[in-house]
This record gives C-alpha cells, sequence and structure tokens, in this order.
C-alpha cells in the first residue's frame, strides 16, 4: 500500500484563485482527517469523516473552507477565494476505527497564497 | 475542550545527554496520549501511546495525571533522534490533538 496520498504536493496561488487539495486514504480506514500546520500554531485539525460523513468541522477557519468525502476512497480541501495567511502545510490522515488513536498521514500539501 | 501544550518550540542536546521533552494535556475525561514524530523529509508518523507502555528506539513517556503530564524521555540521544516531536491527546469523540511540537536537534 502507498499509504495516504496527497495532492498537489507544493501549490503557489495568488489571493482569491480557488484551490483543491486531494487525499486518497489507505483502504479499508474508516476514518479521515484534515489537518494545517503553521510555525505558529502548530498542527490543527480542520475537520474530520467517519465512513464519508462530516463529524467536526469546528476546526476550519471560515467559509472559505469547505471540505468533502464522496466516497471510502477520496477527499477533497476547498479554500475559495485564497489569502495569503492560508499558506500553511495541509495534511490528510486516515485510520482504522481511529480507536488505536494511529493516524496515518499523508506527505502533505504546501500551499503558498502570493 | 481538549488541549495540549508543549512549552518548548526547540531543544537542543548533544549526542549521549538525557532528553525529556515536555508535554502537558488538560482533558475532563481519561485521556489517550501519543507521541508522533516527523523525522526530516518524512511523514509524520507514531512513536509511542500510553495504553501500551512500549519503550520505542529508547524513548518512554510516562502519563502523570496528577500533573496531567505525558514527557517524552530518553537516557542517551542520538543524531538520528532529531526530528519535530508533537504530542496528542486523544479524547472519547475520536479526535486527535496535537500540541504545537517541540523541535529536537541532536549535536554530534
Amino acid at each position: 500500500d502507498a499509504g495516504v496520498i496527497q495532492s498537489p504536493r507544493h501549490e503557489v496561488t495568488e489571493m482569491g484563485q480557488e484551490v483543491t487539495l486531494r487525499c486518497k486514504p489507505i483502504s479499508g480506514h474508516d476514518y479521515l482527517f484534515w489537518y494545517r500546520q503553521t510555525m505558529m500554531r502548530g498542527l490543527e485539525l480542520l475537520i474530520y469523516f467517519n465512513n464519508n460523513v462530516p463529524i467536526d468541522d469546528s476546526g476550519m477557519p471560515e467559509d472559505r473552507f469547505s471540505a468533502k468525502m464522496p466516497n471510502a476512497s477520496f477527499s477533497t480541501l476547498k479554500i475559495q477565494p485564497s489569502e495569503p495567511r492560508d499558506s500553511a502545510v495541509y495534511f490528510c490522515a486516515s485510520s482504522f476505527l481511529a480507536r488505536t488513536g494511529e493516524l496515518f498521514f499523508g506527505e502533505g500539501s504546501r500551499l503558498t497564497v502570493l | 475542550a481538549q488541549r495540549v501544550t508543549q512549552p518548548e518550540k526547540l531543544l537542543s542536546v548533544f549526542k549521549g545527554a538525557p532528553v525529556e521533552l515536555k508535554c502537558n494535556y488538560s482533558y475532563s475525561g481519561s485521556p489517550e496520549l501519543f507521541w508522533y514524530v516527523q523525522y526530516s523529509r518524512q511523514r509524520l508518523q507514531l512513536l509511542l501511546r500510553h495504553i501500551s507502555r512500549e519503550s520505542i528506539k529508547g524513548f518512554t513517556a510516562d502519563l502523570n495525571k496528577g500533573e496531567t503530564s505525558f514527557h517524552l524521555k530518553k537516557p542517551f540521544a542520538q543524531e538520528e533522534d532529531s526530528a519535530m516531536y508533537y504530542c496528542a491527546l486523544k479524547g472519547s469523540n475520536y479526535k486527535l490533538t496535537f500540541g504545537k511540537g517541540t523541535l529536537l536537534t541532536v549535536n554530534p
């Protein structure tokens, strides 16, 4: 298994543009998490899904952010419109049952908004 | 609410010296605590969890409920231990909350 796959690995865009980040979780995992990593705030949980259903989106910064999980093998995180303060590394992670607490992380998508 | 505090952003030690990365938490229920590690150019990965009471790569961590702490310790640091370390707490809702991380540098 290639693990959690994220794309793109790097994205540079201009303020106001729409950004879509993609994630393919490990097959069979039933939880999917989106985190944002910055120097100032560390790793922040944005939203997580269980069996494709959003469970807690309280970490989503504002209405400009949205996330979907149309099926068990794909999720997207969209920012529209993007702003410079959204620049960060966005991680996707998946877990089986989540009970063990072991999350398997992707390599992250580094977003730079100019 | 659940909160994890790692008071040190940076920690630098010499090879062979003991190392302790501090972690304090706040949670009203019975928490599960974890340490995750991110080596340079690698994915964030689980290092150890308190319920396993295991030693991984020479690291141990003991949950102290009285002090609400879960400090990570290693008696003799190695250069390959240089990495970013995150303490994390899982509450009953399966939500995993991370601290801001400590960048450990082990100097030769």
